[in-house]
């Protein structure tokens, strides 16, 4: 099944909080899974990504965890502020010859002061 | 700007006319996708194109919906006789020569946002 699942759907988090979201997929061929951000009435973009050989990934306050046998993956955004409010998006890519990529429904995180 | 170009931002089309949505790709990609969003939904793969080529066009609509990235000039997504259902954002990305295994990243442009009265 070429589907990515996103939960939650949407977030309320305190400043200085952890915002945690994640996803799963079925597909076993998917061998590359980036998170993209999307602030309103912008176009998405890259935040981080991860390969299936590593099992965490960990870039400023973002960090992508992933377990292979469970076929799941999450962002935790550490110490959230209020400019991560955003539509995020978690996604899997084909090992194909080019880059198809299967998103998430996205999840709409809100920090709040 | 060396982004991805996305024009119209915003369109406006009665039921039954046709819509047509331009990108150009950031320099040096030959790659364009498109995607298209539903409010509170996910992006959806529309079609996949190279120069002259259509690589995938799995999710593209059978009827009204066509693509094309001629040798010269922008990419283009066309829909003809529009209807209400059509209403969406329609975002198109462009990427390097190459796999996703290599990097992944699809570059979006700020995307196209068609609504249809």
């Amino acid at each position: 099944q070429q589907q990515v699942k996103q939960s939650p759907q949407s977030l309320i988090v305190q400043k200085g909080g952890i915002s945690i979201i994640n996803c799963a997929y079925e597909n076993t061929a998917f061998d590359y899974f980036p998170w993209y951000q999307q602030f309103p009435g912008k176009g998405p973009a890259l935040l981080i990504a991860i390969r299936p050989d590593v099992s965490e990934k960990k870039e400023g306050r973002f960090t992508i965890s992933f377990n292979k046998s469970a076929k799941q993956f999450s962002l935790h955004i550490m110490d959230s502020q209020p400019g991560d409010s955003a539509t995020y998006f978690c996604a899997a890519s084909i090992r194909t010859s080019y880059d198809k990529v299967i998103f998430g429904p996205g999840t709409s995180l809100s920090v709040i002061p | 700007n060396a982004g991805v170009m996305q024009n119209p931002r915003h369109l406006v089309r009665r039921r039954g006319q046709e819509a047509r949505l331009r990108c150009s790709p950031m320099k040096g990609h030959s790659h364009v996708y498109w995607y298209r969003q539903l409010p509170e939904e996910g992006l959806k793969f529309m079609v996949y194109l190279q120069k002259e080529n259509i690589i995938d066009e799995s999710g593209m609509p059978k009827e009204r919906f066509s693509a094309e990235f001629p040798k010269e000039g922008p990419s283009i997504l066309r829909i003809q006789q529009v209807v209400r259902g059509d209403s969406a954002a329609y975002f198109c990305a462009s990427s390097l020569a190459g796999s996703a295994a290599n990097t992944g990243e699809l570059f979006f442009g700020e995307g196209s946002r068609l609504t249809v009265l």
